[in-house]
């Protein structure tokens, strides 16, 4: 099927680890991304993951891909109050311009 | 560094309407892409264009036109506006790049749209 899925909501305490999970069904995939989008704004991108990696580390964000399992998880390090969003992880199968599946996205609330 | 622009940012309309957005872009990319975003269904690709002077549908085109003017500008149109088009709206453009084929989209801020 198409579907990338995310859980909803993720709740931490600031400072603390936060980690986003979501799962995709192509193994056809190529690049896996991860956007963040802030209240009215449009998605940003974070950071992306070329599938024969199984790892990607840019500065507080850790991305680990587990290819067999289909599974893709964003961890945030050091969790601060700006980093409450919703983040979309998003596949973009085979070779071309256009066919990117994004998740339904997972609303972070970041408690001080 | 304007990135992806989209106009108007907010938009009401009634039944049965029709309206034009608006979406330019000045990274010189050759894809453009038109999304929506409904709660809890993630984005979903109405239409989209891989070069200037080609459009092609994608998941949800069904009541929507689009136009691809010129290389900077991709218009999305609502001919007669209903009720479950009420959403917000996503621009993005993207720049094929090398044959890693790794280049991300970038995106507007949106345009919600209601339509009562």
């Amino acid at each position: 099927g198409e579907d990338v899925e995310q859980s909803l909501f993720l709740s931490v305490r600031e400072g603390d680890s936060s980690v986003i999970n979501c799962t995709y069904t192509d193994s056809s995939s190529t690049y896996l991304y991860w956007y963040k989008q802030e209240p009215g704004a449009g998605l940003q991108l974070l950071t992306y993951i070329f599938s024969n990696m199984d790892m990607k580390q840019d500065q507080r964000l850790t991305v680990l891909l587990n290819k067999k399992d289909k599974h893709l998880s964003l961890r945030i390090a050091d969790t601060q109050t700006g980093d409450s969003a919703i983040y979309f992880c998003a596949e973009k199968r085979g070779s071309g311009t256009y066919k990117y599946i994004f998740g339904t996205g997972t609303r972070l609330k970041v408690l001080a | 560094n304007a990135g992806v622009t989209q106009t108007p940012k907010f938009q009401v309309l009634k039944t049965g309407q029709s309206m034009t957005l608006q979406c330019a872009q000045d990274m010189n990319h050759n894809s453009m892409y038109w999304y929506r975003q409904d709660p809890g269904m993630g984005l979903r690709l109405i239409y989209y264009s891989a070069s200037e002077g080609t459009t092609d549908k994608g998941e949800v085109p069904n009541g929507y036109n689009v136009s691809r003017l010129n290389k900077r500008e991709f218009s999305l149109r609502l001919e007669s506006a209903a009720p479950s088009q009420t959403s917000v709206y996503f621009c993005a453009s993207r720049d094929p790049g090398d044959s890693l084929d790794n280049q991300p989209q970038h995106f507007g801020d949106g345009t919600r749209l209601s339509i009562l």
